[in-house]
């Protein structure tokens, strides 16, 4: 099976402008979740997706946001880009929902915010 | 914030010895996991152990947990160069698929 998929890989926007980050999760996985990673902050879950509906959140402003299609297929969306937004974005997928299941990692999409 | 914290944040050995990463947590766990990322790119799943196990190995990887004190160590065995990478270990606190990572230690072999 292919693995997780993110695109694109990197991508250089400036303050203000907003950013469409798009993962597609291996076949047959139905759960999608985002993590941000940067140098001060460490690894932060950002939201999960399952059957086309958020199913949890983390502590990050109304400004992420994103939304899964039918095909599992993920997009997160930043507004108002500031520049600590600036960090690798990380998408995993896991086969159903469930405390048990490993997560499986794409290779992240770098962000730079200039 | 995040969940644990990883001990030492760096650490520098020869190829062939061993190498023992800690881990410690806050809060009750249904499983504690550990992965590998080099150079800032994806993380890789090495190893998950539920809350009811003590003891898991996978080929030169040892995990310990230990719930009393929520703590858990990762060994690895006869390290390789390959080895080089950053090492996190990541709490589920059950129910969710969201991960809370610890800070990660920074492995070198030296070959």
């Amino acid at each position: 099976k292919a693995g997780v998929t993110q695109t694109p890989r990197y991508l250089i926007k400036t303050r203000g402008q907003q950013v469409t980050l798009s993962c597609s999760p291996i076949s047959g996985h139905r759960s999608v979740s985002w993590y941000q990673q940067t140098p001060g902050q460490g690894l932060q879950f950002l939201f999960e997706y399952f059957s086309e509906t958020q199913r949890n959140k983390g502590n990050f402003p109304g400004r992420f946001s994103g939304r899964q299609f039918s095909n599992s297929r993920s997009e997160m969306n930043v507004s108002t880009l500031e520049l600590g937004d600036s960090a690798l974005y990380l998408c995993a997928s896991s086969p159903d929902r469930g405390s048990t299941d490993t997560q499986y990692f794409g290779p992240g999409t770098r962000l730079t915010v200039l | 914030s995040q969940q644990g914290e990883e001990d030492p944040q760096a650490l520098s050995i020869q190829e062939g010895e061993n190498a023992t990463m800690n881990c410690s947590y806050k809060t009750s766990i249904n499983n504690l996991q550990w992965y590998r990322q080099n150079s800032g790119r994806g993380l890789v799943h090495l190893i998950l152990i539920r809350s009811n196990e003590r003891e898991k190995h996978s080929g030169r990887l040892r995990v310990t947990l230990d719930t009393s004190k929520k703590s858990s160590s990762l060994l690895i065995t006869a390290s390789r160069a390959a080895d080089t990478a950053s090492y996190f270990c990541a709490t589920d606190l059950g129910g969710a698929n969201n991960l809370f990572f610890g800070t990660g230690t920074r492995l070198t072999v030296i070959p």
